[in-house]
């Protein structure tokens, strides 16, 4: 099993749909994160989860409300998206740690969602 | 405003020699930093990081350099293979309970045979 699953994989969804995007980790992590790209722009934050705790929401709308039920698992559910939602939605992990007084925080990612908001 | 810079869209270079992909920042509690390979149609993919305790991480053919007093950090791939073609993003983090990266826009490697 590959280290960060997502699914699907692809998304095409109208303004008002509601649909949820999948991912998991099987590399034993701690945080878990969701992040957005959009076309020529950086990788953008959207949300943190340590220990199963948000940690971070980066002033994301509402319309995006993400759900991690264990440590293991992360869900982002959508509903009402505008076109500009438009992008690809990755997916990450990581294990916070301290190590020798460094911190390591090497994130692993998973394949994306790609999705499309008619 | 961005606060991890690479400016370089691109770089086409030759198989078998050196890569060098650069990246500034402008944020001097980042003490953190990554570089992470993508290519089309998968997530990123961890390359190599270093601490700001460091100036230099070598791993196999990959070397980032790191000059502080600059913002600056590159990544050397050498030699290059038609393989490394991909997308390159820098990411830099900063110390504190916030463990959140900033990435750079990224750069398109070419390496022609």
């Amino acid at each position: 099993e590959t280290g960060v699953t997502q699914t699907p994989r692809h998304l095409v969804m109208g303004m008002t749909n509601k649909k949820s995007l999948k991912c998991e980790q099987h590399l034993g992590h701690n945080a878990m994160y969701w992040y957005k790209q959009s076309a020529k722009k950086p990788l953008e934050l959207m949300f943190v989860y340590n220990f199963k705790e948000q940690t971070e929401n980066n002033s994301v709308p509402s319309r995006f409300s993400p759900e991690c039920p264990n440590s293991s698992h992360l869900f982002l559910h959508l509903h009402t998206l505008q076109p500009e939602d438009s992008a690809l939605y990755l997916c990450a992990s990581s294990q916070i740690t301290l190590a020798g007084g460094n911190r390591q925080e090497t994130q692993y990612f998973g394949p994306g969602t790609r999705l499309l908001v008619l | 405003d961005q606060q991890v810079k690479q400016n370089s869209p691109s770089l086409s270079v030759q198989e078998g020699r050196i890569s060098i992909l650069n990246c500034d920042y402008t944020n001097s509690m980042f003490d953190y930093f990554l570089w992470y390979k993508k290519y089309p149609a998968e997530g990123p993919t961890f390359l190599i990081s270093i601490s700001s305790i460091k100036d230099k991480n070598e791993d196999g053919r990959f070397t980032v350099f790191l000059n502080k007093s600059a913002k600056h950090l590159s990544l050397h791939i050498v030699p290059s293979q038609p393989g490394d073609s991909a997308v390159y993003f820098c990411a830099a983090s900063a110390g504190g309970s916030n463990y959140k990266l900033t990435f750079g826009k990224g750069t398109l490697l070419t390496v022609n045979p």
